[in-house]
């Protein structure tokens, strides 16, 4: 139980373009979902948390307008990097969390590279 | 100071052999606590969570010591497939948010 799919798991685009990740939670319902990135030889870092039917609380330093998230419904999260540059380049990650544990589920993570 | 600090290593041990990784962390309201196990370009995945009363799961021995803020991860008879990074993770107060180390890195060789 608690798997969560991500899409894509890779991708390249062009610097000025838009790209839309996807993340689902396949056997649970996930009121919470989270995005992380993680830039090589880092640590996690954590986006944004994402409520079901409500909008995005941002962690600081992270633009809202750049990138945009929408939770509409219980199993399925996206996270759009708007206007994509070079050091958007990263590893996102989400994870989702059902339950009052704390724990937290991950996707297997999109790797997106800006040329 | 960082919430969370791990060593980032790496350890480099033969099969068979013991290692332990220590973690601190800063806030000492924190709740839950957690080692995660990340392998290379991979996500992160759970690998136990950490109890006040340290716990164990077949090989791998948990502590919290809440009073020093402080965390370990003991490996016991190391196996080539343990190598990976291994991530202290720590909750921020009442919140679902995870606070992850930088991890450490540990490779097993033959």
């Amino acid at each position: 139980g608690a798997v969560v799919s991500q899409h894509p798991s890779w991708v390249i685009c062009k610097s000025g373009t838009s790209v839309k990740i996807e993340c689902r939670s396949l056997d649970f319902q996930a009121t919470t979902m989270f995005w992380y990135r993680q830039f090589p030889k880092q640590s996690l870092m954590l986006m944004a948390t994402s409520n079901e039917g409500s909008k995005a609380t941002y962690e600081q330093g992270v633009e809202k307008d750049k990138f945009l998230i929408n939770h509409a419904s219980l199993t399925l999260s996206t996270l759009t990097v708007t206007s994509a540059h070079p050091e958007d380049s990263s590893f996102y990650i989400c994870s989702a969390s059902g339950t009052a544990t704390y724990e937290q589920y991950f996707g297997p993570g999109t790797r997106l590279t800006v040329t | 100071r960082k919430e969370v600090e791990q060593d980032p290593g790496p350890f480099n041990v033969p099969e068979g052999a013991t290692v332990a990784f220590n973690c601190t962390y800063s806030n000492s309201a924190s709740q839950s606590f957690f080692w995660y196990r990340q392998d290379c370009r991979k996500e992160p995945k759970l690998l136990m969570s950490v109890y006040s009363s340290g716990n164990e799961d077949g090989r791998f021995t948990a502590q919290l010591n809440r009073a020093s803020q402080y965390i370990s991860l003991l490996i016991r008879d190391s196996k080539l497939s343990d190598s990976a990074t291994y991530l202290c993770v720590v909750n921020v107060y009442n919140t679902d948010k995870l606070i992850f180390g930088t991890g450490t890195r540990l490779q097993v060789f033959p």
